[in-house]
């Protein structure tokens, strides 16, 4: 069966430090691959997707990055964090299919919830 | 107001009585899917029904769409405190769009 690893699961960041958060997929081949950022009592807004390895689309202009070195790892990044980057973030797979996001149902980590101070 | 926004943002019950949640899309959708999410955890997939189906059931669960009036209605039977959590929306439209609404957060009183 696919298994999806999200962490660390929580996190506390000074302003200004770097910030690197991985996402691992178990069980499948060239999913598609998701970052989403969930702020408190809201529903999600994607940040990135990626329909394979070396393939990011953003979604929205940030402070953010994201990576995929390996076909199952999706890794999301910042080289300076600010405090507008505090947030529940949620990485999510699916299977590759028709359109641009599959239209399959997507399955989820546990989230990294990250603070900044 | 937003794709896929659910209504009411808030629920609160008492265990045995039925659940009814309401999301309402604006553009042409491929399909509509639901989701539910405890406090402080990932969102997890219940139903995806498509643009051509009108009802889907799932266990307690029971989903429509109505495309004519672009909106979508999850009903939970029987409800259980278990059943307390967020319930999200989500529309795959033909446009290659994707949004998740707000939620509505649910409250399943024993």
């Amino acid at each position: 069966s696919q298994t999806i690893h999200q962490w660390p699961a929580t996190l506390v960041q000074p302003v200004g430090s770097p910030l690197s958060l991985e996402c691992t997929v178990e069980g499948t081949s060239n999913p598609n691959l998701y970052w989403y950022r969930q702020a408190a009592g809201r529903g999600l807004q994607l940040l990135f997707y990626s329909v394979g390895i070396g393939q990011i689309s953003s979604e929205v202009p940030q402070n953010l990055s994201a990576s995929r070195p390996q076909d199952r790892q999706f890794i999301l990044s910042s080289k300076k964090l600010l405090l507008s980057d505090s947030g529940f973030y949620l990485c999510a797979w699916s299977e590759a299919g028709q359109g641009l996001y599959s239209n399959q149902p997507q399955h989820f980590g546990d989230g990294t919830r990250l603070s900044i101070l | 107001s937003q794709q896929g926004e659910e209504d009411p943002q808030a629920l609160s019950i008492q265990e045995g009585e039925n659940a009814t949640m309401n999301c309402s899309y604006k553009t042409s959708i491929n399909n509509l899917q639901w989701y539910r999410q405890n406090s402080g955890r990932g969102l997890v997939h219940l139903i995806l029904i498509r643009s051509n189906e009108r009802e889907k059931h799932s266990g307690r669960l029971r989903v429509t769409l109505d495309t004519s009036k672009k909106s979508s209605s999850l009903l939970i039977t029987a409800s259980r405190a278990a059943d307390t959590a967020s319930y999200f929306c989500a529309t795959f439209g033909r446009n290659n769009d994707m949004r998740f609404g707000a939620g509505t957060r649910l409250t399943v009183k024993p």
